[in-house]
């Protein structure tokens, strides 16, 4: 069974850092992409990153950029948010998703139970 | 960058009416496109990729469509149960440019 157990969340200063991680299981973690979708309180999905499953492509919406690093660790079965000059409109839950295949040019077939990030002062 | 554009924001609907959302891309993305679907508090569910490939499991009631364009695209619930009330989104996926962009949502209600 495919899980995907996000950790990391919680109340973060303006301005401040976080790290998000997603345990994976179930599966072979290094031949799947991995994407991280964010939702703000009452709002709709926005796609945020992509990593390809061996890790040598990554891609980040253009607001995030430079602010956002996306990272996996496949030995440990383990995807990475690293979110940096964290601003009030990054208040959102984080879903880790595996994509159907190695490729980030997949659909988003399995989704964590997200985490909550709150950046507030 | 690509946009995509769902139609309606919202609709309600009677159990067991035809229900179809659109959406809309501003550029050709060929067929990589996917809906999902998002019950109230719940975590998003894949219902459709490739534009009208029925992912394992979801009920035969889903269907989704696209146009020869690669830029309309359309899901359908053939006759609409309680149980379908959720917002669906469509996302696009295809690599040019690497923008998986989700459309706005569509909250579906029954009447």
């Amino acid at each position: 069974e495919v899980q995907l157990l996000e950790s990391g969340g919680g109340l973060v200063q303006p301005g401040g850092s976080l790290r998000l991680s997603c345990a994976a299981s179930g599966f072979v973690f290094p031949t799947y992409a991995m994407t991280w979708v964010r939702q703000a309180p009452g709002k709709g999905l926005e796609w945020v990153s992509s990593i390809t499953g061996s890790g040598a492509h990554t891609y980040y919406i253009d607001s995030v950029k430079g602010r956002f690093t996306i990272s996996r660790d496949n030995s440990r079965n383990t995807l990475y948010i690293q979110i940096d000059s964290l601003r009030a409109d990054d208040t959102a839950i984080y879903y880790c998703a595996r994509n159907e295949r190695a490729t980030a040019t997949s659909p988003l077939e399995y989704w964590g139970q997200g985490s909550l990030v709150t950046v507030s002062s | 960058d690509i946009q995509l554009t769902q139609s309606p924001s919202s609709l309600s609907a009677s159990v067991g009416d035809r229900v179809t959302i659109a959406c809309r891309a501003s550029q050709d993305i060929n067929s990589y496109l996917a809906w999902y679907q998002q019950k109230p508090g719940k975590v998003p569910k894949l219902l459709i990729y490739a534009a009208s490939t029925l992912y394992s499991g979801v009920p035969s009631r889903f269907s989704g469509s696209g146009s020869v364009s690669g830029t309309d695209f359309t899901l359908t619930i053939s006759s609409l149960q309680p149980d379908d009330v959720a917002t669906y989104y469509c996302q696009k996926y295809n690599y040019d440019p690497p923008m998986f962009t989700f459309g706005q949502g569509t909250k579906l209600e029954i009447k």
